[in-house]
């Protein structure tokens, strides 16, 4: 069973305007979130995070909300750029993680129109 | 400057073979991880070490063997049980296990032919 899901495989936008990604989880010791960006052929690079005793974190233009009572987080991206195009791959871990590493959604590709 | 190599970029293999991929990081992390890549099927966990000499498996580990004898390394090897092993692979490093990003190497897809 999947403990992250991303239901939208893919999003397209037009250049300047907002895009939302969205992430649930089901996992309630997740704790610790991430946002990982990927070009194809080459690895993920990470983007954002954010912990759980928070509910927004900001970077530039991008903006992670965490909404802990309905496990859903989101990642914004304002304005969008056509540099943005790529897959957004959504990933959670406990903080008490044990043996868990993180895990990861599906993805979900963004693509941003000129 | 620190990072995580993954070699080879591609990779081609005989149907029946074993075949290794090498990852390297100097990041002086502890823990690392091999996650697969497939069309539509996101990052799925192959094995993963917290410390040397020591790792488990991920969730699809059938057909792969790791080891950690150092550090810094940990090989993949794709067996020739692996039933489909045409995959984009990804090694990954963090300086501890849970609550800490992971930093990606550039990936090594292979191709059985």
């Amino acid at each position: 069973d999947q403990q992250v899901k991303q239901n939208s495989p893919s999003l397209s936008v037009q250049e300047g305007r907002i895009s939302i990604l969205n992430c649930d989880y089901t996992n309630s010791m997740f704790d610790y979130f991430l946002w990982y960006k990927k070009y194809p052929a080459e690895g993920p690079t990470f983007l954002i995070s954010i912990s759980s005793i928070k509910d927004k974190n900001e970077d530039g233009r991008f903006t992670v909300f965490l909404n802990k009572s309905a496990k859903h987080l989101s990642l914004h991206i304002v304005p969008s750029q056509p540099g943005d195009s790529a897959v957004y791959f959504c990933a959670a871990s406990p903080t008490f993680s044990g043996n868990t590493p993180l895990v990861f959604g599906k993805g979900t590709r963004l693509s941003v129109i000129a | 400057d620190g990072g995580i190599t993954q070699s080879p970029k591609y990779l081609f293999r005989k149907e029946g073979q074993n075949v290794t991929l090498s990852c390297e990081q100097n990041l002086n992390h502890d823990a690392m991880y091999w996650y697969r890549q497939d069309p539509g099927q996101g990052l799925r966990l192959i094995y993963y070490s917290q410390i040397v000499n020591d790792f488990q498996k991920g969730d699809i580990a059938e057909g792969y063997s790791v080891s950690r004898e150092k550090k810094e390394s940990f090989p993949l090897t794709v067996t020739s049980a692996q039933k489909n092993p045409t995959a984009f692979y990804l090694c990954a490093s963090s300086i501890r296990q849970g609550n800490t990003e992971a930093f990606f190497g550039q990936g090594t897809r292979l191709t059985v032919v």
